[in-house]
C-alpha cells in the first residue's frame, strides 16, 4: 500500500511558468485536498474534493486549479507561478470527513518560484 | 479571533516530564477533532482522534471540552523522540466537513 504519493518532491519554477503537482492515493479515499504550508502560517487549504467530479475552493484558491476525474488522482495546477507561491505543498486524503476519520498526507512538494 | 489557536511554544522539557498542550476553537458547530504530529521537514501524521469521553494511547491522552471549546493533549514520561510540532485539527461542517489546522505547538525534549 503506497498511501498518498506526491510528485515531484522538489521543483524550481521561473515566474510565469505553469506546472502540475501530482497526487495519487490507492486507499479508495473519497476526500482529497491540497494544502500549502508556510513558516508561521500553518497549513492552509487550497482546494478539496469530496469525490470524483466534485471540487471546491478552500481558504487560498487563487492561482491554483484542480480537477478530480478519478477517485485516485487529484492534480494541482499552478497557472502562472509567482514568488508568493513558494511553499511546501501537501496533498491529503481521507476515507470520509463526516465521521472521525483522520487524514493521510503525502510527503510534500517543495516549490520555489524565482 | 482565529478559528483554531495553539500556543506555538516551544515547550522545552526534560526527558521523563509530563507536558500538556491546549488548542482552542471558535466554531461551536465543529464536529470532530484530531491531534497530528509533524517532524521537521516531514508531512503531518495522525497521532490520535479526540473524543468528549477522552481517549488514551500509551503515554498520550487527548481530551475534548465542548463547553469551553478546547482540546488538550497530555504526554507523560516524555521521550527525546517526542520532539516535534503538534498540530490540532478541527472539522467543521460547511457543506462538507472542512478541516482547519492550528499552527502547531513545538515540543523539544532534552536529555
Amino acid at each position: 500500500n503506497a498511501g498518498v504519493t506526491q510528485t515531484p518532491k522538489f521543483q524550481v519554477l521561473k515566474t510565469g511558468q505553469s506546472m502540475t503537482l501530482q497526487c495519487a492515493q490507492d486507499m479508495n479515499h473519497e476526500y482529497m485536498s491540497w494544502y500549502r504550508q508556510d513558516p508561521g502560517m500553518g497549513l492552509r487549504l487550497i482546494h478539496y474534493s469530496v469525490g470524483a467530479g466534485i471540487t471546491d475552493q478552500g481558504e487560498v484558491p487563487n492561482g491554483y486549479n484542480v480537477s478530480r476525474s478519478t477517485t485516485e488522482d487529484f492534480p494541482l495546477r499552478l497557472l502562472s507561478a509567482a514568488p508568493s507561491q513558494t511553499s511546501v505543498y501537501f496533498c491529503a486524503s481521507s476515507y470520509g470527513v463526516q465521521t472521525n476519520y483522520g487524514y493521510t498526507f503525502g510527503s510534500g512538494t517543495r516549490l520555489t518560484v524565482v | 479571533r482565529k478559528e483554531v489557536e495553539q500556543d506555538p511554544g516551544p515547550f522545552n522539557v526534560p526527558e521523563g516530564a509530563t507536558v500538556a498542550f491546549n488548542c482552542t476553537y471558535s466554531n461551536s458547530a465543529s464536529q470532530s477533532f484530531f491531534w497530528y504530529r509533524q517532524d521537521c521537514r516531514k508531512e503531518p501524521k495522525l497521532l490520535m482522534s479526540v473524543y468528549s469521553s477522552g481517549n488514551e494511547d500509551g503515554r498520550f491522552t487527548a481530551q475534548l471540552n465542548r463547553a469551553s471549546q478546547y482540546i488538550s493533549l497530555l504526554i507523560r514520561d516524555s521521550k527525546l523522540s517526542d520532539s516535534a510540532t503538534y498540530l490540532c485539527v478541527v472539522n467543521t461542517l460547511r457543506g462538507s466537513y472542512i478541516p482547519t489546522f492550528g499552527r502547531g505547538t513545538s515540543l523539544i525534549v532534552h536529555p
